[in-house]
């Protein structure tokens, strides 16, 4: 089956620092990758999409100049979050969806950040 | 805009019984996806089934079944014999066929299996 890592898949970092976390597709090439931010007991809220080679299509109310996607290969998206603050402190997880058959998306296992 | 609705926040069942999540939608389309997901407590997100809404037929998938009701709008998981790994959030989701293909998820339910 299709497989997306997720790199790292914890981080703490301080507060005004940047932490890139990178999303890949293992086999297969991902035309689309979507990034989604989890609060604790919460559901999966859409942060934006990137298509290979492309600018991401940001979510209402997320601000793409704190939240940066780059999607530069069909295997790789990065996310990351610049001048970090306590409350980006969440889970974000990435899914990627091929560009054949019936374009399934397959999730990452998710990366845990905290913002001291 | 399309929305998703679980309105149960927890579930439990006893094990080997049977028990069913509920889900509703809002949309204007006539064709899309509907999906059943899974989040166990390592919070990797596991395709439970999948329903196109153009079949009348109900998806099954081993003891994971689905009522799709597509007048009422109306998208419900039957999980028979359920088992301890069972036990985990549940996500219902739409999706449009085309386009950015983004899903849409409902608040979730999370699912108890008392031994």
């Amino acid at each position: 089956g299709a497989v997306v890592s997720q790199h790292p898949s914890r981080v703490i970092c301080k507060s005004g620092t940047s932490v890139k976390i990178e999303c890949r597709s293992l086999d297969f090439q991902a035309t689309t990758m979507f990034w989604y931010r989890q609060f604790p007991k919460k559901s999966l809220m859409l942060m934006a999409t990137s298509n290979e080679g492309s600018k991401a299509t940001y979510e209402q109310g997320v601000e793409k100049d704190k939240f940066l996607i780059n999607h530069a290969s069909l295997t790789l998206s990065t996310l990351t979050v610049t001048s970090a603050h306590p409350e980006d402190s969440s889970f974000y997880i990435c899914s990627a969806r091929g560009g054949t058959g019936d374009y399934e998306q397959y999730f990452g296992p998710g990366t845990r950040l905290t913002v001291t | 805009a399309q929305t998703v609705t679980q309105s149960q926040p927890e579930m439990s069942v006893q094990e080997a019984e049977t028990v069913t999540l509920s889900c509703t939608y809002d949309t204007s389309e006539s064709d899309y996806y509907l999906f059943w997901y899974k989040q166990p407590p390592s919070r990797q997100m596991i395709l439970v089934i999948r329903q196109e809404a153009y079949k009348q037929q109900n998806a099954t998938e081993n003891r994971f079944s689905v009522n799709f009701q597509k007048a009422a709008k109306s998208f419900s998981l039957k999980i028979s014999d359920s088992q301890l790994g069972d036990a985990a959030m549940y996500f219902c989701a739409y999706r449009r066929p085309q386009g950015a293909q983004k899903l849409v998820f409902g608040q979730g339910t999370r699912l108890t299996i008392n031994p």
